[in-house]
């Protein structure tokens, strides 16, 4: 158990629909990444939050959003839901500004139909 | 631009044996080097990392890597294969370019059969 949590588990919604996952980092991590993690494996960085700043950007979609609370939890925020949204997201926390360690919640599998 | 190579989609080896998992990098500057593994259905968990020193990083589960400067490398390792070990297992590099991110191989997909 890394001790980051990730609800829901398992989220079936259609296509143009909106849906927010949560984030729960490890007890004392600052920094929270989201991941996206498509079928044919890859994973791909959508952004970082660190002590409820935004301070870094991967491959996220305009049409997705994330937020890091004061508690450090975190939210992302997928609207207008295609079917190519459908795969594994993935949260990770770390301590530190740089992500070298970083601890991975059990993931959201979202299903778009 | 920093950049990570995992060249083998899959990589096959009989419980017992040794295995390599290939990683090869580019970076500017001295490079900060990781592995994860990804078991079924779960998150990615970290394996084990090299910043400096010996060539040669020992992890978790009996894992090492080892650390090639002049071939730009880092193969993950293992002396004895088990078949536990069958997972996914991601290269990561970290990007000094953009506030340090890790950037991700594609994965490795490692079967070890009985």
């Amino acid at each position: 158990d890394s001790g980051v949590t990730q609800t829901p588990k398992h989220l079936i919604t259609a296509t143009g629909q909106r849906v927010t996952l949560r984030c729960s980092p490890r007890s004392g991590d600052l920094s929270v990444y989201w991941y996206q993690q498509s079928l044919d494996q890859g994973l791909q960085f959508l952004i970082q939050y660190y002590n409820g700043e935004e301070r870094a950007k991967g491959n996220i979609l305009e049409r997705f959003s994330a937020q890091q609370f004061p508690d450090l939890h975190s939210e992302l925020n997928l609207s207008s839901l295609e079917l190519g949204d459908s795969a594994l997201y993935f949260c990770a926390s770390s301590p530190r500004l740089a992500g070298d360690e970083q601890y991975f919640g059990p993931g959201t599998r979202l299903t778009v139909t | 631009a920093q950049s990570v190579a995992q060249p083998e989609d899959q990589v096959n080896v009989a419980e017992g044996n040794p295995l390599t998992v290939k990683c090869t990098y580019s970076v500017s500057g001295n490079p900060y080097l990781f592995w994860y593994v990804q078991y079924p259905n779960r998150g990615l968990q970290f394996l084990l990392k090299y910043i400096t020193g010996d060539n040669l990083v020992k992890g978790s589960y009996g894992f090492e890597a080892e650390f090639n400067k002049s071939q730009t490398s880092f193969h993950l390792k293992k002396p004895s294969a088990l078949v536990s070990d069958s997972a996914l297992y991601f290269c990561a590099v970290r990007d000094v370019d953009s506030n340090y991110q890790l950037i991700w191989g594609a994965g490795t997909k490692l079967i070890i059969k009985p």
